[in-house]
């Protein structure tokens, strides 16, 4: 079956310190691949996606790159800053499944000034 | 464009009631999801609606039920309210729901059961 396996957190960082969270993926067929950040008391709002193997996503200094050797989507950012504080979900979608999301249980990020 | 409206933000019933919650995607798509967010169980699919058919269905008991309109606005109700049932309900939607497209997230209603 379908499933994501994500860092536990929380997270706390020092501005412009290098940010990296692991995702791991175990899917039944060819999944797309995503990364949403939730801020307090908000939806989810989609960071970055990559549709395909060797593909990168990025978006605001964060990038992700779908590695299919070693299923993973770990996610980076080379200077954070405390506005990235946040909790950030990776998830998969896979056609042999319909267009359900698989979340993640979510990283907590905390950048203190 | 706007966004993914959910309505009512925030709700507070008792158990053995029954709730509707309602979710107007973004215009233009005909794809709408749900998605329960629990601190214990994170974020899980409950169903999706596609030109007002269900086509996908998580692993919910059949409390949890919904419906889409021809506008694409979707309804989703849960009857006899548990306490369990308390949680974050988000909508998604997306264009077609292809797999490898965006789901757009509305604010979410958070539902707390008394």
């Amino acid at each position: 079956g379908n499933s994501v396996t994500q860092m536990e957190g929380p997270v706390t960082l020092s501005e412009e310190a290098f940010l990296t969270i692991n995702c791991t993926y175990t899917a039944t067929g060819y999944p797309s691949l995503f990364w949403y950040v939730q801020y307090p008391g908000e939806g989810l709002q989609l960071l970055l996606k990559a549709t395909k193997a060797d593909d990168k996503g990025s978006n605001k200094g964060f990038e992700a790159t779908y590695r299919k050797e070693t299923t993973s989507f770990h996610l980076e950012k080379g200077s954070v800053q405390v506005s990235d504080s946040a909790v950030y979900f990776c998830a998969l979608s896979d056609a042999l499944t319909g267009n359900q999301f698989y979340f993640g249980t979510g990283t907590s990020l905390t950048v203190i000034p | 464009k706007a966004g993914v409206t959910q309505t009512p933000r925030y709700l507070i019933k008792t158990r053995g009631q029954q709730v509707t919650l309602s979710c107007s995607p973004i215009s233009g798509h005909r794809s709408v999801s749900w998605y329960q967010q629990t601190p214990g169980q994170g974020l899980q699919f409950l169903f999706e609606y596609f030109s007002e058919t269900q086509r996908n269905k998580g692993n919910f008991p059949g409390r949890f039920s919904g419906r889409q309109f021809s506008n694409s606005r979707s309804e989703m109700n849960v009857s006899t309210l548990e306490l369990g049932d308390s949680a974050l309900y988000l909508c998604a939607s997306s264009l077609v729901g292809g797999a490898s497209e965006t789901q757009y997230f509305g604010p979410g209603t958070r539902l707390l059961v008394l």
